[in-house]
């Protein structure tokens, strides 16, 4: 079934390193992705979004990446910081199954290493 | 910073109770949305809601669901009668306008039901 699916479950990075989390979707009628990240006992937060019209775009230590062709979402954290460990979702909005939902992915959980 | 707000944090009901999760959205905010994630999977689309009626729904979203805005500041879900597989954290969201690729959907910090 159509899905939106993380490549790693787990990933644990040196502080002061770059990560990279990775995302795949099928839908190719999806137009908006979005990366939330989520801190034990909290609901998500927004990181950083994407149209479908982009290939990339940069915010504050991160950046995320979208690649159509393969339909491949990654997202980049720059000088990781222990504030960064939490569960990353990439969430994709697909204009066919509706307009307001978001339709989220498993989950990835960083941990930073001190 | 406005923020949208959950309670309670935390609820544990009986099987077959009726539980009533509530949710304060941001003030200046028109559309509402529940989610839910049970343990250690996606956070799932149950419902959206703007003017007072169910825009979107997913077929998670039957007829033990139904949501309520009683009044000006509250959005509620209610499951009337709780199953065990109904256990997951509730995640109430809300943004200014509804297409959702052109506003944020802001989440609340969730409501954690267990039913046994």
């Amino acid at each position: 079934g159509e899905s939106v699916g993380l490549h790693l479950p787990t990933l644990s990075v040196q502080e002061g390193d770059n990560s990279i989390i990775n995302c795949a979707y099928s839908n190719s009628a999806s137009d908006y992705f979005i990366w939330y990240k989520q801190e034990s006992g909290k609901g998500p937060q927004f990181i950083i979004d994407i149209r479908s019209n982009m290939d990339k775009r940069q915010g504050q230590r991160v950046t995320v990446l979208l690649n159509k062709t393969v339909k491949h979402l990654s997202l980049q954290i720059a000088a990781t910081q222990p504030g960064d460990s939490a569960v990353y979702f990439c969430a994709e909005n697909r204009p066919n199954f509706g307009n307001e939902k978001l339709t989220f992915g498993t989950g990835t959980r960083l941990t930073i290493i001190p | 910073e406005p923020e949208v707000t959950q309670t309670p944090s935390h609820q544990v009901t009986q099987m077959g109770q009726e539980v009533i999760l509530r949710c304060v959205p941001i003030s200046n905010h028109l559309y509402f949305y529940w989610y839910r994630q049970i343990l250690g999977q996606k956070v799932e689309f149950l419902v959206s809601f703007y003017n007072n009626e169910i825009s979107e729904k997913s077929e998670i979203f039957d007829d033990q669901f139904s949501v309520e805005r009683p009044d000006g500041s509250n959005f509620t879900l209610k499951i009337r009668s709780t199953k065990l597989e109904d256990s997951a954290m509730y995640f109430c969201a809300s943004t200014e306008r509804g297409r959702v690729s052109y506003n944020e959907q802001f989440f609340g910090p969730g409501t954690r039901l267990t039913v046994l």
